[in-house]
This record gives structure tokens, C-alpha cells and sequence, in this order.
């Protein structure tokens, strides 16, 4: 069974720096990776997605994550981040019967802290 | 188009009472799934539903069943509710593809008292 790990579960960041949230995923065959956001009181939003191709995906709101097989991690960065961006994030990845998509197993979340 | 819809958004029920979370979605997916969000947890997967007519368990089937009604409706049953399934309850669906993109309702918060 596929499993997913965010080893961070609060992180502070100035606004104006740089971010970097990070995701381990332990999955038998080639995975499907997914980045969320959830801002407090809100359902899930799509930030981007990976299930092949060029290794280095870019989502929307200014994010973008690189695939790594050998480090089996899909990271999810910003050059710059804004107050805006306080919310949890979560990383998923999504398994594949052959009969209909499973559902995604999710990492426990992020919760980003912005500082003015 | 209102994309994937839940109601009720807030419920209270005592420990022992019956009810159902419906879940509608007009984007015309294949896939549906009902998760549940706890405090350092994450979601899991209760159940899902990979196309109208079958349903599948995921990691944390007990105490809830499912119906998928039709293609639009996959609703969520607790039949008698315990303090442990106080959680927010996603149903969010697909097209059905590993890689496809998951839309996510907008979540109903359930206190069992």
C-alpha cells in the first residue's frame, strides 16, 4: 500500500522568502503525486500534479514541485511567498486499479505559517 | 456550474442517531469518494466509488456505509453515530484516471456529542 510522509508539521516563513515544504511518498509502481492547499474553513484546492513526464512541475499561484525518483520526494516550492499563502498543505499520492482510480493517500499536512 | 456540492455543511447528532451526508456533482465524473479530515491526520479514505452501481472500501470503512444513487449522488451513511466520527467529511470526485485530479466539496463538520 502506498503511504505518504510530510515530516514537517508547522513551518514559519517571512514573507518575501523563499519556501520549500517537503514530501516523501513509498509507492510500488511509477506514482501519481499531487500538491493541495486547504485555507482554514475550505475544501482542497489542486496546486499541481505529476504523473509523468519533465520531472519539474509548475502549479498555480506561483508554485512548483520537482519529482525525484531516486529520493522518492516530490517538493513543493516558491521563490516568494505571501501572506496569502498561510493555509495546511498536503501531499498525495494517488493509486491505480486498472478498474477506476482508488483514491489518494494523504500526508498529514503542513500547516504554513506566514510572519510579516 | 456548482461542481461538487455536500450537504448539510454543519451537523450535531447524539451518540446513537442516524444520518446521511448526501454528496451531488455536476461535472460529469465516473469517480467519487468520501474522506474524512481529522486533526493531525490528514484525510482518509472511507469509501469510494469508481463508477455508478459498485462501491469500494477504503482505509476506514467502519461505521459508515454508501450509496452511489446515480451518477451525480454518492451519499454517506452513519446508521448509529459515535463520538469517534466527530470529524469534517469530504466528498470530492474524478474522472476516474490514477492521474486525474481530484475536485473537492466544500465539507460537512460533524459533531457527535
Amino acid at each position: 500500500a502506498q503511504s505518504v510522509t510530510q515530516p514537517d508539521i508547522h513551518i514559519t516563513v517571512s514573507e518575501g522568502a523563499s519556501l520549500e515544504l517537503r514530501c516523501n511518498y513509498s509507492y510500488g509502481a511509477t506514482p501519481y503525486l499531487f500538491w493541495y492547499v486547504q485555507s482554514p474553513g475550505q475544501g482542497l484546492q489542486l496546486l499541481l500534479k505529476y504523473f509523468s513526464g519533465d520531472t519539474l512541475v509548475q502549479g498555480i499561484k506561483g508554485f512548483e514541485a520537482e519529482f525525484k525518483r531516486s529520493q522518492s520526494s516530490f517538493n513543493l516550492r516558491k521563490p516568494s511567498v505571501h501572506w496569502s499563502d498561510a493555509a495546511e498543505y498536503f501531499c498525495a499520492v494517488g493509486a491505480w486499479s486498472g478498474g477506476g482510480a482508488d483514491g489518494l493517500t494523504f500526508g498529514k499536512g503542513t500547516h504554513l505559517i506566514i510572519q510579516p | 456550474n456548482a461542481g461538487v456540492t455536500q450537504t448539510p455543511k454543519f451537523q450535531v447528532l447524539k451518540t446513537g442517531q442516524s444520518m446521511t451526508l448526501q454528496c451531488a456533482q455536476d461535472m460529469n465524473h465516473n469517480s467519487m469518494y468520501w474522506y474524512r479530515q481529522d486533526p493531525g491526520m490528514g484525510l482518509r479514505l472511507i469509501y469510494y466509488s469508481a463508477s455508478e452501481g459498485t462501491t469500494d472500501k477504503g482505509e476506514v470503512p467502519n461505521g459508515y456505509n454508501v450509496s452511489r444513487l446515480n451518477k451525480r449522488e454518492f451519499s454517506l451513511r452513519l446508521e448509529s453515530a459515535a463520538p469517534s466520527q466527530t470529524s469534517v467529511y469530504f466528498c470530492a470526485t474524478s474522472g476516474g484516471q490514477g492521474w486525474d485530479e481530484q475536485f473537492f466539496g466544500p465539507g460537512t463538520r460533524l459533531t457527535v456529542l
